[in-house]
């Protein structure tokens, strides 16, 4: 079955360590998205990729970095620039433009020891 | 103001009821989205609709563009609905990427 996959599903990070959050799709989608999703906020983008070996920040990048150097793979490492990394992170694919859904996958939470 | 307002942000219902959960947005928007996000974090699209009127099995989603409205109705409500409903738009000349998120209705049908 098609599908995204994040991994792991619990993370937890100690302050002024890098760590680095998987996703893997194989709908063979083009465009690739990470959220972050906060109690009472509505998911925010931090970054996104439309094709591989290119990406883009999104509203909330900084302390975020990621990498796209295959279709089917967008890791996002939260460095630790990140101040307030402790959240739930999603990951989701789509074939691109703004007529088609995106893909979620079941997330990722990260907290902080 | 949030540009995507959902209304409204719990609902409790008895099982069978019919559901109504709002969303009302103030940018021009080219797609609206509904999504379904289950107690463990997972998110699920239900639909997404520019115009009119979509149906899917229980589930109704309808859109008023003149009035920037959304609503999405379950009929014959059942505690498996019993999650967090999220509305999203894709804003007009940005593309999918653009997606702004309302911060969603959580839905809980007792028994």
């Amino acid at each position: 079955d098609g599908g995204i996959t994040q991994s792991p599903k619990y993370l937890f990070r100690k302050e002024g360590q890098n760590v680095t959050l998987s996703c893997e799709q194989n709908l063979n989608h083009d465009a690739m998205y990470w959220y972050r999703q906060d109690p009472g906020q509505g998911l925010r983008l931090i970054y996104y990729s439309q094709i591989v070996n290119d990406f883009q920040k999104g509203d909330i990048a900084e302390g975020y970095s990621v990498s796209r150097e295959k279709k089917e793979s967008f890791p996002l490492t939260v460095t630790s620039a990140q101040k307030n990394p402790t959240a739930f992170y999603l990951c989701a694919s789509s074939y691109g433009g703004a007529r088609q859904p995106q893909h979620f996958g079941d997330g990722t939470r990260l907290s902080i020891l | 103001k949030n540009e995507v307002e959902q209304s409204p942000q719990n609902l409790t219902a008895q099982e069978g009821e019919f559901i109504t959960i709002n969303c009302s947005y103030s940018v021009g928007i080219s797609a609206l989205h509904w999504l379904q996000q289950h107690p463990g974090g997972g998110i699920v699209s239900l639909f997404m609709l520019s115009s009119g009127k979509k149906k899917h099995g229980r589930l109704i989603a309808t859109i008023n563009i003149q009035e920037k409205h959304s609503s999405l109705h379950i009929t014959a409500s059942h505690p498996r609905d019993s999650a967090v409903y999220i509305c999203a738009v894709s804003r007009r000349g940005f593309g999918n990427e653009k997606l702004t998120f309302g911060t969603g209705t959580r839905l809980t049908i007792i028994p």
